[in-house]
């Protein structure tokens, strides 16, 4: 069976401070690797992803994000915290053939001034 | 350029009765999805459409869901007799091709209560 774990519920971290979201993934094959962050009232907006080539994936706000095959993580990243990355963030897998994402049950990430 | 939208945002409705959510994907992308978000869980997959091939409805979690997509382009996903435990937020994405490498946009969501 499919499954992606986001460990923590929630995160705490100061602002400035380096962050880590943290996600691990269970799927059969190869899989496509994505994260999205999600606003209040807001739906899903996607951050980045990981498809193949180097581990270190850059997206959108500063955020990266590092693929490891052998522990099967994918840990969202961000150097510098912003209050405004305040948010939920979900890590999704999509299996090589599957139609659809397999998403994390999210991690609300809260940046304290 | 427009993003997917989907309406209504909210929608409340009695037990028993059929409601309908609408999507409208972002323009040219021929991949749409269905996903529903209830409290405190991830969200899960309902139904996939590409192009003009037949629907992959193994999410729909009863037959009391359906969902259609016209020319192509809007979708509705109707529930019939609705039931409290149907209480979620709808979302609904697109992509712009049926590949796994394809990121997916969302929409707002409608919530629905169903009291």
């Amino acid at each position: 069976a499919q499954s992606v774990a986001q460990p923590e519920d929630q995160v705490n971290v100061a602002e400035g401070n380096p962050l880590t979201v943290k996600c691990t993934y269970s799927v059969s094959g190869n899989p496509y690797l994505f994260w999205y962050v999600q606003y209040p009232n807001r739906g899903l907006q996607f951050l980045l992803k990981y498809i193949t080539g180097d581990n270190l994936v850059k997206g959108s706000y500063g955020f990266e994000a590092e693929f490891n095959k052998s522990q099967t993580s994918f840990h969202l990243k961000k150097p510098s915290a912003l209050v405004s990355d305040s948010a939920l963030y979900f890590c999704a897998v999509r299996p090589t053939g599957a139609n659809n994402l397999f998403f994390g049950t999210g991690t609300r990430l809260t940046v304290i001034p | 350029g427009a993003g997917v939208s989907q309406s209504p945002s909210n929608k409340v409705t009695e037990k028993g009765k059929d409601v309908e959510l609408r999507c409208d994907p972002i323009s040219g992308h021929t991949a749409l999805y269905w996903y529903r978000q209830s409290l405190g869980q991830g969200l899960e997959f309902l139904i996939y459409f590409q192009g003009n091939s037949a629907p992959d409805k193994s999410g729909l979690p009863s037959d009391r869901f359906s969902a259609e997509r016209t020319g192509g382009s809007v979708s509705t996903l109707t529930i019939q007799r609705t039931q409290q435990e149907d209480s979620a937020v709808y979302l609904c994405a697109s992509s712009l091709a049926y590949q796994e490498t394809y990121e997916q946009y969302f929409g707002p969501g409608t919530r629905l209560t169903v009291t």
